[in-house]
């Protein structure tokens, strides 16, 4: 599976946009692009998933640049329960391991 | 539905006991994973099972033993309790048929081994 990239920690305001950056350079084309996060020791919890196309869900957007190399998990109106740890997480599609990596510590601040 | 289900939430344990943690889910979902998560990094995958009556190793299966008792059931067992198994200890499950499926996590079992 790819190696992912991610800045150790972010600061976001509340309620503007958080915008978090994920490098997957050595992504294959079979591969999915994953985010989860995890709040306050917790276990990890699914936000959105995407192959190439931009996704959009309840929770957040994806961003795929169009040569898959690098993704952004967008969260519209952040909030303080928004604060946790975001993994992104390359794999291939037919198998269901997870490889984590240290993810992105993001603080929302009032 | 509970989703994925742990026990214990807490254990402590002398080095050298052995303990099993359970781990059940009620979404029918086929596959099962342990993970372990030490403090300030991410999750290391310990066993899986794709389906009833398989397992696989992860990453740091080494003084683990895992059975998947049927499908709603995985328990991870400790023979000989080390200090660095001291972790907190994640289930997952996951459905299969749609390639792309997300993992559900269980709430953790911390694990302190003295």
């Amino acid at each position: 599976d790819a190696k992912t990239t991610q800045p150790t920690s972010m600061d976001c305001a509340e309620g503007r946009a958080a915008n978090l950056p994920c490098n997957h350079s050595t992504i294959s084309g079979n591969e999915y692009v994953y985010w989860y996060r995890q709040i306050h020791s917790q276990g990890p919890q699914y936000i959105i998933h995407g192959l190439k196309n931009n996704e959009t869900n309840e929770m957040a957007s994806l961003i795929i640049t169009e040569d898959r190399k690098s993704s952004t998990l967008i969260l519209p109106h952040a909030t303080l329960r928004d604060t946790a740890v975001y993994y992104c997480i390359v794999r291939v599609a037919n198998t269901g391991k997870l490889i984590f990596g240290q993810g992105t510590t993001l603080q929302v601040k009032p | 539905n509970a989703g994925v289900t742990q026990t214990p939430k807490f254990q402590v344990l002398k080095t050298g006991q052995s303990m099993t943690l359970q781990c059940a889910q009620d979404m029918n979902h086929n596959s099962m994973y342990w993970y372990r998560q030490d403090p300030g990094m991410g999750l290391r995958l310990i066993y899986y099972s794709a389906s009833e009556g398989t397992t696989d190793k992860g990453e740091v299966p080494n003084g683990y033993n895992v059975s998947r008792l049927n499908k709603r059931e995985f328990s991870l067992r400790l023979e000989s309790a080390a200090p660095s198994q001291t972790s907190v200890y994640f289930c997952a499950s996951r459905a299969t048929g749609i390639s792309y499926n997300e993992q559900f996590f269980g709430p953790g079992t911390r694990l302190t081994v003295l």
